[in-house]
């Protein structure tokens, strides 16, 4: 079955530089989450959005940015990179009027800010 | 924030014995779900509960939405090698759409 596909997979950066994540849902999946894993922690939730609207927003710094696009695909902006920022960065979809809220993950994008 | 507490922090297990963890909290969540990370990847879906009193199995794993909404259990039962992993539970709060709360997880180990 089709997953959550997400690029880069890795992505080395410096600081203040500029990076863009992308995130493609499972096909037919409207919802798209964003998520930030720190090592050693367990994921923590930045920012979703449901038929290209946002509907819930975590911890998402003031730096990062993200939309859905009309094909439902996302992507997560983040400026003026810290070395804080360094982290798995997963993208999840779901299917809420369908499946209820069931968010599957895709294998993430490894940041690296030196 | 909202927290979800999660036990045990790691077991030490023979191959073939039975596992349990569990995560509570002070608040009541809609939906409780199970997610297995190896180490560089994503959680993978074990389990989704959706209703208080629920008990789902996904072939060795059984586990159960809490009735009073605000728990919920994993058994894995006649462990392998291939079990280890850090096992997260997560929580929804509100509708669909929202965040998804996670506990710290439970690293397991499996000698053979």
């Amino acid at each position: 079955a089709a997953g959550v596909i997400q690029s880069p997979r890795h992505l080395i950066k410096e600081k203040r530089e500029t990076a863009t994540l992308k995130c493609y849902p499972i096909p037919r999946h409207d919802t798209v989450y964003w998520y930030q894993q720190g090592p050693g922690q367990d994921p923590q939730f930045l920012i979703s959005f449901y038929e290209k609207m946002q509907s819930d927003k975590g911890s998402i710094p003031d730096r990062f940015s993200a939309q859905q696009f009309s094909d439902y695909h996302s992507e997560l902006n983040m400026s003026s990179l810290e070395l804080g920022d360094s982290a798995l960065y997963f993208c999840a979809s779901s299917q809420p009027r369908v499946q209820q809220d069931t968010q599957y993950f895709g294998p993430g994008t490894r940041l690296t800010v030196l | 924030g909202q927290q979800l507490n999660q036990s045990p922090q790691s077991m030490f297990i023979q191959e073939g014995e039975d596992v349990s963890m569990n995560c509570t909290s002070s608040s009541i969540f809609n939906t409780w779900l199970w997610y297995k990370q190896e180490p560089g990847e994503g959680p993978v879906l074990l389990i989704a509960l959706y209703k208080a009193g629920e008990l789902t199995s996904n072939g060795r794993l059984t586990a159960q939405f809490g009735i009073t909404r605000k728990d919920s259990f994993l058994n894995i039962s006649a462990s392998i090698p291939s079990d280890v992993g850090i096992y997260f539970c997560a929580g929804q709060l509100r509708q669909a759409g929202t965040a998804l709360i996670f506990g710290k997880g439970t690293t397991l180990s499996v000698s053979s």
